[in-house]
């Protein structure tokens, strides 16, 4: 079963917007990552942030993590036609090694 | 340095068949998990291997096992196979000393039932 749900399930922006992808989930986790995936293919890892941490950087992306709402965003800054493809958070639950995804944002960036 | 590799790419079979996927995890990877993604849907949990045992599992039945060899590759055999099982299957290799963070994903493989 899926964690949790993530918000919007598609989101369509222009070239150069910020694009900004919610998730929530269920369980007491050790951290949450974020993946991306194009085209139905292999996912590749983002970011990370442990659940100690509120808010992590890397490059264009920008994370932040509520546990006490059991919620987690992705910010993505000044977007490019490159960033259209499928995001999504996945949780490592506090005694598993196994991840938990959410269900997805589908982005399309319009050149 | 080779990241992960499954094969096949694609696979198309037919009900009540049997199929068998394979993985090699990245160079120094000990621990292998499969997932599968239904179209328009999350990955979920298979289950994980790690010094050729299953560790972990998620809500699979039974006809789905797996295998994993002393090189740490990786194989997941579904038998009888029914119309929902088509789906992408994606490999992902980790150190188990790292805890299960970053694991690294394959490419998958495309199984579609007929």
């Amino acid at each position: 079963s899926q964690q949790g749900e993530e918000d919007p399930q598609a989101l369509s922006i222009q070239e150069g917007e910020n694009a900004t992808m919610n998730c929530s989930y269920k369980t007491s986790i050790n951290n949450l990552q974020w993946y991306r995936q194009n085209s139905g293919r292999g996912l590749v890892h983002l970011i990370l942030i442990r659940s100690n941490e509120r808010e992590k950087h890397s490059g264009r992306l920008r994370v932040t993590l509520d546990t006490s709402k059991k919620s987690s965003s992705l910010l993505i800054t000044a977007s490019r036609a490159a960033d259209t493809a499928s995001y999504f958070c996945a949780t490592l639950d506090t005694g598993r090694r196994a991840l938990t995804f959410g269900s997805g944002t589908r982005l399309q960036v319009q050149p | 340095d080779a990241g992960v590799t499954q094969s096949p790419t694609h696979l198309i079979k037919t009900r009540g068949q049997q199929v068998t996927l394979r993985c090699s995890p990245k160079s120094g990877h000990d621990t292998v998990s499969w997932y599968q993604q239904a179209l328009g849907q999350g990955p979920q949990f298979i289950f994980q291997y790690y010094e050729e045992e299953e560790r972990q599992r998620g809500n699979f039945p039974d006809r789905f096992s797996g295998h994993q060899f002393p090189n740490y590759s990786s194989e997941l055999n579904v038998n009888a196979l029914l119309l929902g099982d088509s789906a992408l299957y994606l490999c992902a290799s980790s150190l188990r000393l790292a805890g299960g963070n970053e694991q690294f994903f394959g490419p998958g493989t495309r199984l579609t039932v007929l």
